[in-house]
């Protein structure tokens, strides 16, 4: 699985969107570009995941360059619940579905 | 739906000593997934349990094995503890049929070794 590259942390203020970016090079083209994130003390959490096209769920919005080597999270309006590490993670979708290869992240704070 | 659970949440325990952690998956979910979190190593892949076999592993010494019963659940058993064996130590369910399967941690056991 490819690698990524986290800034270590992030302010944003509440309300505000919050836009994490991850770059990840070496990429491959069968590789998929998941996010997790970890709340303290508690175990990760599935956010979204893309492969080239930009995504939107109800959590979070994922916007992956056109040459795929770099992507961003966008949580549109931060709340203080957000504060948490943020993972990227590259990984094919084949094979078995587990093994995810979790990098340091970006801690997020939100403040008020 | 019933989350996936993990026991016990905390644990203690001294230097050659052995320990049991269970996972319970979320009903239906048939893969098993186990993962250590140090502050100085980060979260690692442990191994995977699909259908009762391990589907795969992580990069760990064999002091680290686990199993699957029938129903799903997952024991992970590590033997002659040391102290850098202190970790969070979570598990994750999937359903297991591959591709993209989105995996639900359970809160993890917090294991000391003392």
């Amino acid at each position: 699985d490819a690698k990524t590259t986290q800034p270590p942390s992030m302010d944003c203020a509440e309300g505000r969107a919050a836009n994490l970016p991850c770059n990840h090079s070496t990429i491959s083209g069968n590789e998929y570009v998941y996010w997790y994130r970890q709340i303290h003390s508690q175990g990760p959490q599935y956010i979204i995941h893309g492969l080239k096209n930009n995504e939107t769920n109800e959590m979070a919005s994922l916007i992956i360059t056109e040459d795929r080597k770099s992507s961003t999270l966008i949580l549109p309006h931060a709340t203080l619940r957000d504060t948490a590490v943020y993972y990227c993670i590259v990984r094919v979708n084949t094979g078995t579905a587990s093994k995810l290869t979790f990098g340091t992240g970006t801690r997020l704070q939100v403040t008020l | 739906k019933a989350g996936v659970t993990q026991t016990p949440r905390y644990l203690i325990k001294t230097r050659g000593q052995q320990v049991t952690l269970s996972c319970s998956p979320i009903s239906g979910h048939r893969s098993v997934s186990w993962y250590q979190q140090t502050p100085g190593q980060g979260l690692q892949f442990l191994f995977e349990y699909f259908s009762e076999t391990q589907r795969n592993k992580g990069n760990f010494p064999g002091r680290f094995s686990g199993r699957q019963f029938s129903n799903s659940r997952s024991e992970m058993n590590v033997s002659t503890l040391e102290l850098g064996d202190s970790a969070l130590y979570l598990c994750a369910s999937s359903l297991g049929a591959g591709g993209f399967d989105e995996q639900f941690f359970g809160p993890g056991t917090r294991l000391t070794v003392l």
